[in-house]
This record gives structure tokens, sequence and C-alpha cells, in this order.
């Protein structure tokens, strides 16, 4: 199993829409993570971080559900400029590394 | 805010050249990463430093090697460039210390003909 593992997309989903992305974990140990926003062609920023079991921040709420070892990232009130590559992010139990996610497209349309 | 600057946002080398990719942070962080990024594969990591003079390979090391005379910068370099290694490099760093988000440069688009 991958270390992480997120749905590809894309995700098509109109303005306004509230969009959920789930990502799954092998590590059982993990207790914090991060998502990433990745623009076509540009680097990845950091959207969110979390260190318990959730984080709200504006529109964008991101919860850790260790029981099943998955992470989610729900979208409220979708904009166009949401559309992006969301990469779910997580320490790795080795050196001060991050072990990311391959990411899920998300395209919001008018 | 954190500003990670890499040489370079296009580059295009021949086959066999030896490639220097550049990589400077101003927040005096100690660790500091090498990925590439190639469609359908995410991140892979090639190389980290957690201090000056330090390096560890990541998950993909073999044809590349790094250089970290100085906390702040962070080099990568292709020893015999092939053309397998055309990809989006990016440099990060981050403060020492669990838990830390990684903060990215603009990423070099390379291209090896």
């Amino acid at each position: 199993r991958k270390e992480v593992e997120q749905d590809p997309g894309p995700f098509n989903v109109p303005e306004g829409a509230t969009v959920a992305f789930n990502c799954t974990y092998s590590n059982s140990a993990s207790q914090s993570f991060f998502w990433y926003r990745q623009d076509c062609r540009k680097e990845p920023k950091l959207l969110m971080s979390v260190y318990s079991s959730g984080n709200e921040d504006g529109r964008f709420t991101a919860q850790l559900n260790r029981a099943s070892q998955y992470i989610s990232l729900l979208i409220r009130d979708s904009k166009l400029s949401d559309s992006a590559t969301y990469l779910c992010v997580l320490p790795n139990t080795g050196f001060q590394k991050l072990v990311f996610g391959t990411g899920t497209r998300l395209l919001v349309s008018p | 805010d954190v500003k990670v600057t890499q040489s370079s946002r296009y580059l295009v080398k021949r086959t066999g050249e030896k490639v220097f990719l550049e990589c400077v942070q101003d927040m005096d962080h100690e660790n500091m990463f090498w990925y590439r990024q190639d469609p359908g594969l995410g991140l892979r990591l090639i190389y980290f430093s957690y201090d000056v003079k330090m390096k560890e390979k990541g998950d993909i090391p073999e044809g590349y090697s790094v250089s970290r005379e100085k906390k702040e910068r962070f080099s990568l370099i292709l020893e015999s460039a092939s053309t397998n290694q055309t990809s989006m490099y990016l440099c990060a760093s981050t403060l020492r210390g669990g838990n830390q988000p990684q903060h990215f440069g603009d990423g070099t688009r390379l291209s090896i003909l």
C-alpha cells in the first residue's frame, strides 16, 4: 500500500458547490498533515496545516480520521479560482521528510 | 514570508552536459530539499540536507549529486544529463523539527535534448 493515496480526479463542480476530497494513509502513527495547493505549472503552496483532528479556515475544512486513516478536505462555496490540484501531505517517520500524495485535480466551472 | 529562490525558471541543456540548479532561502532554515515532479508520479525526493555540508539520499538519487556549502544555498547537480532527467525540479526548505511544512521555490523546468 502506498504511504499516501489520493483520487487523481478530476472533480468537475459548478461554482458555489461544496466538494470534498479524501486521502488515505498507511502510517497509523501520523498525527499531523498538510494540504497544499498547486496551480498548473507552478510550485505547491501550503493551504492548511493540521496538528490535531481538524482545522477550519474560511471556506476550507480539513479533518483527520485516525481510526480509518484518512484525511479529508472540504471546500464550500467553490470559486473559479479554487481550480487547482490539491496535494495531501504527511510527515514521514524518517528524518523530517514529508510524503506527498500525487494530488487531486479540481475544476470549478461557471 | 519565506522566500525560496531557484536560479532559473526554464533551462535547456544537452545530453551529457553537467547541469547546476541553484536554490537559495532567506529564512535561516536548517533543512533543504530537492524534488522532481513528473505527470502522474507526483513529487519525488532526490536529496535533502539538514545542515551545512550534510546530505542524505532521497528516493531517487541516481544521476544526481548535491552541495550545501552555506546554510542558505542548496545546489543540485546533474553529473551527466540524460533525456530522462527532463522534468520540473522543485527546491524546498523548512525549519528543523518534526511536522514542519515545507516552503517551495518557483521550480525549474529543465529540458534535456
